[in-house]
């Protein structure tokens, strides 16, 4: 059974580079899957952040691309996001999350979710 | 404003029979892309509730069903329980390959 969770700091100061890592068990990252990372503002909806391949390859969102890196690391099996220059708007529960790699692919299972709060 | 629109909120009484919509456009849901559908319950993680328009994960009671027609899709829940309260989310992909999500529907259990 595939499971993640998220770990990092709770509070990033403005204009900082906001740091996040999903630890995998139950599977290895480099086999056949994507990673994804989604993100979730307080009372609102979801957002993808981008997307990790078994290749090592990347997707981000056109809305983020210029601010964001998923990276991984084969040897934790764990994937890692980092958004820099962030502001308060970048205040969310940050989600990661496992996708099937096959066209058209959704999200299972997910992490828990971790809050970050972007204040000074 | 989310590419995929969803009513924000549904409701409906016990035992009875609500649908969530899921509108797209000829750049996403009507280019061909399927559609996922997520559960997310209070206070917890989005949990994948239909995948592929119309399949169902194991562990999912089949009062849950999804369907796609041209450039929508649609959740459809029936014998509706206190316990389905929660935000329902679509997924779907657009002509760049990029994900996107709907905006959310609230589910209320009368």
């Amino acid at each position: 059974q595939v499971q993640l969770q998220e770990s990092g700091p709770g509070l990033v100061k403005p204009s900082e580079t906001l740091s996040l890592t999903c630890a995998v068990s139950g599977y290895s990252i480099s086999s056949a899957y994507y990673w994804g990372w989604i993100r979730q503002p307080p009372g609102k909806g979801l957002e993808w952040i981008g997307s990790l391949f078994h290749s090592g390859g990347t997707s981000y969102n056109p809305s983020l691309k210029s601010r964001v890196t998923i990276s991984e690391d084969t040897s934790k099996n764990q994937f890692s996001l980092r958004l820099s220059s962030v502001t308060a708007a970048d205040t969310a529960v940050y989600y990661c999350a496992g996708q099937s790699a096959v066209a058209d692919n959704w999200f299972d299972p997910w992490g828990q979710g971790t809050l970050v709060t972007v204040s000074s | 404003q989310s590419v995929l629109t969803q009513p924000p909120s549904v409701s409906g009484a016990p035992g009875q029979r609500v649908t969530i919509s899921c509108t797209g456009s000829s750049s996403n849901i009507g280019a061909g892309y399927d559609v996922h559908w997520y559960q997310q319950l209070p206070g917890t993680a989005p949990k994948l509730l239909i995948y592929g328009n119309s399949n169902r994960p194991s562990g999912v009671p089949d009062r849950f069903s999804g369907s796609k027609s041209g450039t929508s899709a649609s959740l459809a829940i029936t014998g509706l329980q206190a316990e389905d309260e929660a935000d329902f989310y679509c997924q779907s992909y657009d002509s760049s390959l990029n994900v996107i999500f709907g905006g959310g529907t609230k589910l209320t259990v009368l």
